[in-house]
């Protein structure tokens, strides 16, 4: 069966600094790829996805994510993170031809620090 | 953009009744809504897929008989949780796709605490 697992549960970061959070997922065929973010309260919205073309994506607020599909993985990255990234995010992965079921991953809460 | 709406949002019940959640696609039609279920600080476990005008399709575990779902129309699906008990307590998400492999939309879920 797929599945999408995240690595880190919880990180905690400072203002400005550096943000990647993991994404691996195990299916050999053909999927499409997303980025959800949850602030707290609030629900589910889209970050970014892949379907094809440029493994590269960029998404809102900043953010981006990288396809390398020889490591199966779909990394989310931010430059510099904002106290308002605090939030919930989730990577999730959709089986072509499997119409918009998602799998998603455990989830990662990220912290600022202002 | 594409908005889909779940009624209510907040829902508190005894054990043994049963409960009825709404999902409605606002602006666009839906052949296809997903229902989720989410514990706390935990990520979102697909229950089943609705389909309009035919049975849903449940994920393994989940019990068809305790959670029913009905997609009568193009723009909503309804699941409702019957014999309730605590540990149906979660927080139940809905989401549509405008076609195939759309990005998905949520609904703003429902809380459902049952005392």
């Amino acid at each position: 069966a797929q599945s999408v697992s995240q690595h880190n549960h919880h990180v905690i970061l400072s203002e400005a600094a550096s943000l990647e959070l993991g994404c691996n997922y195990s299916y050999g065929g053909t999927v499409n790829l997303f980025w959800y973010v949850q602030y707290p309260g609030q629900h589910l919205q889209l970050l970014l996805k892949y379907f094809s073309g440029d493994p590269l994506v960029k998404g809102i607020k900043g953010f981006e994510a990288e396809f390398i599909k020889s490591k199966f993985s779909f990394n989310l990255r931010k430059p510099s993170v904002q106290w308002s990234d605090t939030a919930e995010y989730f990577c999730a992965v959709n089986v072509y031809n499997q119409g918009g079921k998602l799998i998603f991953g455990q989830g990662t809460e990220l912290s600022v620090k202002p | 953009g594409a908005v889909v709406s779940q009624h209510p949002s907040r829902v508190i019940c005894k054990s043994g009744t049963s409960v009825k959640i709404e999902c409605r696609s606002l602006d666009f039609q839906a052949t296809t809504m997903f229902w989720y279920r989410q514990f706390p600080k935990q990520s979102l476990m697909l229950m089943a897929t609705s389909n309009e005008g035919s049975k849903a399709t449940y994920e393994q575990g989940v019990e068809k008989d305790k959670f029913l779902i009905n997609h009568a129309s193009l723009t909503l699906s309804t699941l409702t949780v019957t014999s309730a008990h605590p540990e149906d307590s979660s927080f139940y998400i809905c989401s549509a796709s405008l076609q195939g492999n759309s990005p998905l939309h949520f609904g703003n879920g429902t809380r459902l605490t049952v005392t």
